[in-house]
């Protein structure tokens, strides 16, 4: 099964921008990149997805590295309503494989 | 759109007993998951389903059943609740455009704590 590492943990200053890396080194070539992001008592919600090129919404931007062995999801400027745990995870063919990790926890300092 | 909805927000089981929770959604997706998540965890999949009548299991299917008769309705039924099945409960859906290759939209949860 194809696994993501993370940081546990990372902290930023508003209003400064954020990357949020994400390392998939047994990514294989159909598998998609997403990352979605989780506030506090709250479900996870959609942040971006990609499956080669990097990838620009309203809410981040997410550069994939060229052998798409990690990603890089890009906060341009954090707000506190940033705070959240990030999830970066790879879309499988089969649900029984989907893989949700202990994602990245990321305080926003005033 | 109310997006997706779940029923109750919290509910506490003495082991052994059973419940439902109830999952709608309302922007006709046809895939459609329960998730798990245990306190400073990520979340796990337990059962899935591609449209009505058609369901699957997860990761951590045990204890657990499903169905799903509607397009909108997914509920998930616990039988004999023990403890190792405090949790928060999350419902998700999403448009059936290949597994996972799009966007899921989830619920706000369920905290269940069964003593």
């Amino acid at each position: 099964d194809a696994k993501t590492t993370q940081p546990n943990s990372m902290e930023s200053n508003e209003e400064e921008p954020v990357h949020l890396p994400c390392n998939h080194s047994t990514i294989s070539g159909t598998d998609y990149i997403h990352w979605y992001r989780q506030l506090p008592s709250q479900g996870p919600e959609y942040v971006i997805h990609g499956l080669t090129s990097n990838v620009n919404n309203r809410m981040a931007s997410l550069a994939i590295a060229e052998d798409r062995k990690s990603s890089t999801l890009i906060l341009h400027r954090a707000t506190l309503r940033d705070a959240a745990v990030y999830y970066c995870i790879l879309g499988r063919t089969s649900y029984d494989k989907v893989i949700f990790g202990p994602g990245t926890s990321l305080s926003v300092i005033p | 759109n109310a997006g997706v909805t779940q029923t109750p927000k919290f509910r506490i089981l003495k082991i052994g007993q059973s419940m439902t929770l109830q999952c709608t959604q309302d922007m006709n997706h046809n895939y459609m998951y329960w998730y798990r998540q245990d306190p400073g965890m990520g979340l796990k999949l337990i059962y899935y389903s591609v449209g009505a009548g058609i369901t699957d299991k997860g990761e951590v299917p045990n204890g657990y059943n499903v169905s799903r008769s509607t397009t909108e309705d997914f509920p998930l039924r616990l039988e004999l609740a023990a403890p190792s099945q405090t949790s928060v409960y999350f419902c998700a859906s999403s448009v059936a455009m290949g597994l996972f290759s799009y966007e899921q939209y989830f619920g706000p949860g369920t905290r269940l704590t069964v003593t």
